[in-house]
């Protein structure tokens, strides 16, 4: 596509309650990358995916947290018993890549998921 | 841990005037520092700048890498109102930390007509 999609754009949940949110990256892009943004705050990374290769996890704050990605598309961020310090907005950006120390690419960043926990 | 602070928080001009924008960083091997707009919710790519890439400008915005002082600067020159958003300065490394970017907290840049 055009550029990074997300979806759902807004989401209200539950406290405890689980949700999952949709990142589509750029065609050709093999680097997706998940981020969060918390009221006011800068980005803190959360996870990194590239190609076939194991995810870096290394960002995410606790074991409620998982991502998947199928191939070098969709990828899903699954948040499990929400609580309402979760609330932020989670942004997805994708990337080219061209090896690990090859040349860096800049993120593209998606429009982002605004969740909210009651 | 890598860090990036920036500065100012926050400021506040008139339509016209150039701003100055400072982000430094204490990363362990540097590779590339980026500049983001945030107007809403995603992140707009600005500039990166590397090693073989230190000084970046397209129209009113400039931005200057000094890799021996750890920081960079992000120029806007006669602002306009559009000019309004939040400023992110992001740093890539590689490593262990290839592949993700440490963001500062942003500058909020409010231009007044």
């Amino acid at each position: 596509g055009a550029g990074v999609s997300q979806s759902p754009s807004n989401k209200v949940t539950e406290k405890g309650k689980d949700v999952e949110l949709r990142c589509d990256p750029i065609s050709g892009h093999t680097a997706l990358y998940w981020y969060r943004q918390r009221l006011g705050q800068g980005l803190e990374f959360l996870i990194y995916f590239q190609g076939n290769s194991a995810p870096d996890k290394s960002g995410l704050p606790s074991d409620r947290f998982s991502a998947e990605r199928t191939g070098e598309s969709v990828s899903t961020l699954t948040i499990q018993r929400t609580q309402q310090e979760d609330s932020a907005v989670y942004l997805c950006a994708s990337s080219l890549f061209l090896g690990v120390g090859g040349r860096s690419y800049e993120q593209y960043f998606g429009p982002g998921t605004r969740l909210t926990v009651t | 841990e890598d860090k990036v602070v920036q500065s100012p928080l926050s400021l506040v001009v008139h339509e016209g005037d150039t701003v100055t924008l400072n982000c430094s960083y204490e990363v362990t091997n540097f590779r590339s520092l980026l500049w983001y707009k945030q107007e809403k919710k995603a992140p707009t790519f600005l500039f990166m700048l590397t090693s073989s890439g230190i000084e970046k400008k397209s129209g009113r915005l400039s931005s200057i890498l000094d890799k021996k002082e750890l920081s960079s600067i992000l120029n806007i020159t006669a602002t306009q109102t559009g000019d309004s958003a939040i400023y992110l300065c992001a740093v890539g490394a590689g490593g262990t930390s290839y592949g993700k970017l440490t963001f500062g907290q942003g500058t909020i840049l409010t231009v007044h007509p």
